[in-house]
């Protein structure tokens, strides 16, 4: 089945830790974002990338760093600059859309970070 | 940032019942409107993407409409059942920013 699996679903993390999500798609999707959701709050844009080897800062980038080597992976590492990391992290991609638009996207099951 | 609103927070109706909810967003620039539905303990799927003033689009016992100029979109769902039960986001996209997504209404179908 073509989709977007995460890993882990839930992850523990002592202050002071690097601590990096999974994410992997095969619905051969260029584009591929991190979204950050807190209670009360929309998701948040943390990073996107529209291309392999290249990425860009979404609205709440601090804290965070990404990669893409890969175009089926799309990992997040949360740093310890990150001031207030617990949160549910979601995954998403979508094909590439013309005119500046974004197309639909589509999402993994998240991970939920708690740092302890 | 946009400022993307949906309205209301949260919803009880009774199965059978139709129900409708609103996104509004700013309408200056606007590239698209989308919509997605989340239930508990899964991804977010999404419904509709929308793009032209006016449009109206339909799934199933869903649709939506869009007014571009004011700035909103309705979710209509007719005769509601359990499994409509979720939580429905929209998300606005306005000229060079990103997709910003309010903050969702939790529908609730109460058998």
């Amino acid at each position: 089945d073509g989709g977007i699996t995460q890993s882990p679903k839930y992850l523990f993390r002592k202050e002071g830790q690097n601590v990096t999500l999974s994410c992997e798609q095969n619905l051969n999707h260029d584009a591929m974002y991190w979204y950050r959701q807190d209670p009360g709050q929309g998701l948040r844009l943390i990073y996107y990338s529209q291309i392999v080897n290249d990425f860009q800062k979404g609205d709440i980038a601090e804290g965070y760093s990404v990669s893409r080597e890969k175009k089926e992976s799309f990992p997040l590492t949360v740093t310890s600059a990150q001031k207030n990391p617990t949160a549910f992290y979601l995954c998403a991609s979508s094909r590439r859309a013309s005119g500046g638009n974004t197309g639909e996207l589509f999402f993994g099951e998240g991970s939920r970070l708690t740092v302890l | 940032i946009l400022n993307v609103e949906q309205s209301p927070q949260s919803l009880h109706v009774q199965e059978g019942d139709s129900t409708n909810f609103t996104c509004s967003f700013p309408s200056s620039n606007f590239y698209a409107l989308h919509w997605y539905r989340w239930e508990t303990a899964k991804s977010p799927e999404a419904l509709f993407v929308m793009t032209l003033n006016g449009d109206e689009k339909k799934k199933g016992r869903i649709s939506a409409t869009l007014n571009t100029k004011e700035g909103y979109s309705y979710l209509y769902i007719k005769g509601s059942q359990p499994e409509d039960s979720a939580t429905y986001l929209c998300a606005s996209k306005t000229g060079a920013n990103n997709l910003f997504f309010g903050t969702g209404t939790r529908l609730t179908v109460i058998p």
